[in-house]
């Protein structure tokens, strides 16, 4: 079973800097089975990047993915207000079950 | 529009059960793999399990740690999933989601929730 790894557990900033969160994996994964979901409090989490490097639908280019292997990048460009959030990492395609990570809190700082 | 409406949840004993539902309109619901996706109070989202199209058999997974307790099955004529869960433990409480999964993988469209508590 393939572990994820995010860091940091929380990323305190301010609105307007750039945000760099980190997701890595227990064993080399195929990027085309890596996304990153936004959650903030009370709501379901949103799809903002799938096969590790490609926006979801709606997502502002603000929001890029990268990385391959084992290690793996979110970067918000420049933190809006509406930015701060959890976002996990997700492990999914190349066996049948998925897996996430555990997240990484991105507050106002 | 995509919509995702989970429903049945509640609160349980230990040792009960329920069945969660998940209604799906505004896409071709037959054709779609749909997930279970589990969040207890302050937690991390922790996947339980898919089922996917008549095309694949209906194929079902699950994680691990469920060690059998739960079953995912769908009525395509009524366009909804279910989750069925037995012998429910104090740490199944959670909200759960439904989730539709995007060609290619990963999960484009989620329910509102659906809070389960298992406590006597």
């Amino acid at each position: 079973e393939i572990v994820l790894t995010q860091s940091p557990g929380t990323l305190s900033l301010s609105p307007g800097e750039r945000a760099t969160l980190s997701c890595r994996a227990s064993q080399s994964v195929s990027s085309s089975y890596l996304a990153w979901y936004q959650q903030k409090p009370g709501q379901a989490p949103r799809l903002l990047i799938y096969g590790a490097s490609s926006r979801a639908t709606g997502i502002p280019d603000r929001f890029s993915g990268s990385g391959s292997g084992t290690d793996f990048t979110l970067t918000i460009s420049r933190l809006e207000p509406e930015d701060f959030a959890v976002y996990y990492c997700q492990h999914y395609g190349s066996s049948p079950t998925w897996t996430f990570g555990q997240g990484t809190k991105v507050e106002i700082k | 529009e995509v919509q995702l409406v989970e429903s049945g949840g509640g609160l349980v004993q230990p040792g009960g059960s329920l069945k969660l539902s998940c209604a799906a309109s505004g896409f071709t619901f037959s054709g779609s793999t749909m997930h279970w996706v589990r969040q207890a109070s302050g937690k991390g989202l922790e996947w339980v399990g898919r089922i996917r199209s008549k095309a694949n058999n209906y194929a079902t997974a699950y994680d691990a740690s469920l060690k059998g307790r739960f079953t995912i099955s769908r009525d395509d004529s009524k366009n909804t999933a279910y989750l069925q869960m037995n012998n429910l433990k104090t740490e199944d409480t959670a909200v759960y989601y439904c989730a539709r999964q995007r060609t290619g993988g990963s999960n484009d469209f989620w329910g509102q929730g659906n809070l389960v508590t298992v406590s006597s």
